[in-house]
């Protein structure tokens, strides 16, 4: 069975901490992306990576940065968390696109962050 | 500037009737699209997709239906179940590329 795995489904931070959020997928896929779920806003785009030592910025990029040192792991880094990154935030993977359908998207079961 | 958007945020419907989510999207060099399903603490599950080069996709009660000229897709639940309760996502990409979600339809679905 497919999965993508969020290490912490709940964290509770301080507002100046550090933090880590790491994502594993063990279906070989190439791309793996971070998301925020916010009510009313949906889903947006934190950062993806289309390879190993690959990213891109997303939609809403500003006080995050990722890391991908393997295939399977991709982790998403609040460098100084603040109280408006309090968040849902979700992992997916997919498989590399090939200009046509390109299948879906495998998503975590999300890590709820709250920074006071 | 949202590329995808959901106009109503919440949908009740009786049990045993047809549910219908809309979508619509600006981007015209979106080609693929697909509903996603959300439960509360939970991550979304994929429910259904469609390509540009088709106008309807069906999977069981989930019928998607694409109109391109319109920029509009539509998702059909029928029959509607309690179970179908949760928060419903479009999501559309252009070649291969990132996905652009809405902001979701919270369907309600009345025993």
């Amino acid at each position: 069975d497919v999965k993508v795995t969020q290490s912490s489904r709940y964290l509770v931070k301080r507002t100046g901490e550090k933090v880590f959020l790491e994502c594993v997928q063990d279906m070989d896929h190439e791309n793996m992306f971070w998301y925020r779920q916010d009510p009313g806003l949906g889903l947006r785009l934190i950062y993806f990576s289309y390879d190993v030592k690959m990213k891109e910025k997303g939609d809403i990029p500003e006080g995050y940065s990722v890391s991908r040192e393997k295939k399977e792991r991709f982790s998403l880094i609040l460098e100084s968390a603040s109280t408006n990154q309090t968040s849902m935030y979700l992992c997916a993977s997919s498989l590399a696109g090939t200009g046509g359908n390109t299948g879906e998207l495998f998503f975590g079961e999300g890590s709820r962050l709250t920074v006071l | 500037d949202q590329q995808v958007k959901q106009n109503s945020p919440s949908l009740s419907v009786q049990e045993g009737r047809i549910s219908i989510l809309n979508c619509d999207y600006t981007n015209s060099m979106f080609d693929y699209f697909l509903w996603y399903k959300k439960y509360p603490a939970e991550g979304p599950t994929f429910l259904i997709s469609i390509s540009s080069i088709k106008d309807k996709n069906e999977d069981g009660r989930f019928t998607v239906f694409l109109n391109k000229s319109a920029k509009h897709l539509s998702l059909h639940i029928v029959p509607s179940q309690p179970g179908d309760s949760a928060v419903y996502f479009c999501a559309a990409s252009a070649l291969g590329n990132q996905f652009y979600f809405g902001t979701g339809t919270s369907l309600t679905v009345i025993p």
